[in-house]
């Protein structure tokens, strides 16, 4: 059974920095494509970013150049790192593998609140 | 980058009647269109790919139809644990794979 667990997530004032993780057992993280997808409260789903099995790496433009999609593949773990964060930024961040585009597995997610 | 646009916003059904919900894309897609479905406090779940294909376990009664930038999400009798929110997402320019912005299937 596959199963994404994040972790990571809390509250933090604007400006900081947060770092997600995402635990995978039952898929491994560098033969899949995974994503970040977020929902902010009460509205729909935006996608984030995503890590290629390659280790190529995209961003969406409302996150480029602030957070950094990364792996660990001795401990099967994907990582969202998280700079200069925003009110905006204030969601729920869904950790999403698969084989290729499509968002086969999603974890359980983590919230994330950016506020003073 | 393209964009999706769902109607309508909210569907109200009865349990044991059809529900027929709409996805279209600002520019063709292809059939590179999947379905989700969200319930509250849970995350998503794919439920159709490549416009018309059910993904793993998902029942019968969610078929898909369409190609290019009309896409169509049906239900064919409703069930109890069926009223959620559905989001459609194209992967045909990918990334970002955009999604719509969702439709929420609510009790009549």
């Amino acid at each position: 059974e596959v199963q994404l667990v994040e972790s990571g997530g809390g509250l933090v004032q604007p400006g900081g920095s947060l770092r997600l993780s995402c635990a995978a057992s039952g898929f491994t993280v560098s033969s899949n494509y995974m994503s970040w997808v977020r929902q902010a409260p009460g509205k729909g789903l935006e996608w984030v970013s995503v890590i290629y099995s390659g280790g190529s790496t995209y961003y969406a433009d409302s996150v480029k150049g602030r957070f950094t999609i990364s792996r660990d593949n001795s401990k099967n773990t994907l990582y969202l790192q998280m700079n200069s964060l925003r009110a905006e930024d204030t969601a729920v961040y869904y950790c999403v593998g698969g084989s290729g585009v499509l968002f086969d597995y999603w974890g359980q997610g983590t919230l994330v609140t950016v506020s003073s | 980058e393209i964009v999706m646009t769902q109607s309508p916003a909210t569907l109200s059904v009865s349990p044991g009647e059809r529900a027929t919900l709409s996805c279209r894309a600002s520019q063709s897609v292809s059939s590179n269109l999947a379905w989700y479905q969200q319930k509250p406090g849970q995350a998503p779940r794919l439920l159709i790919y490549g416009a018309s294909t059910r993904a793993t376990g998902i029942p019968a009664r969610f078929s898909g139809s369409g190609s290019g930038t009309e896409f169509t999400l049906t239900i064919s009798s409703l069930q109890s644990e069926d009223f959620a929110v559905y989001y459609c997402q194209q992967y045909n320019n990918w990334p970002p794979g955009t999604f719509g912005p969702g439709t929420k299937v609510d009790i009549k």
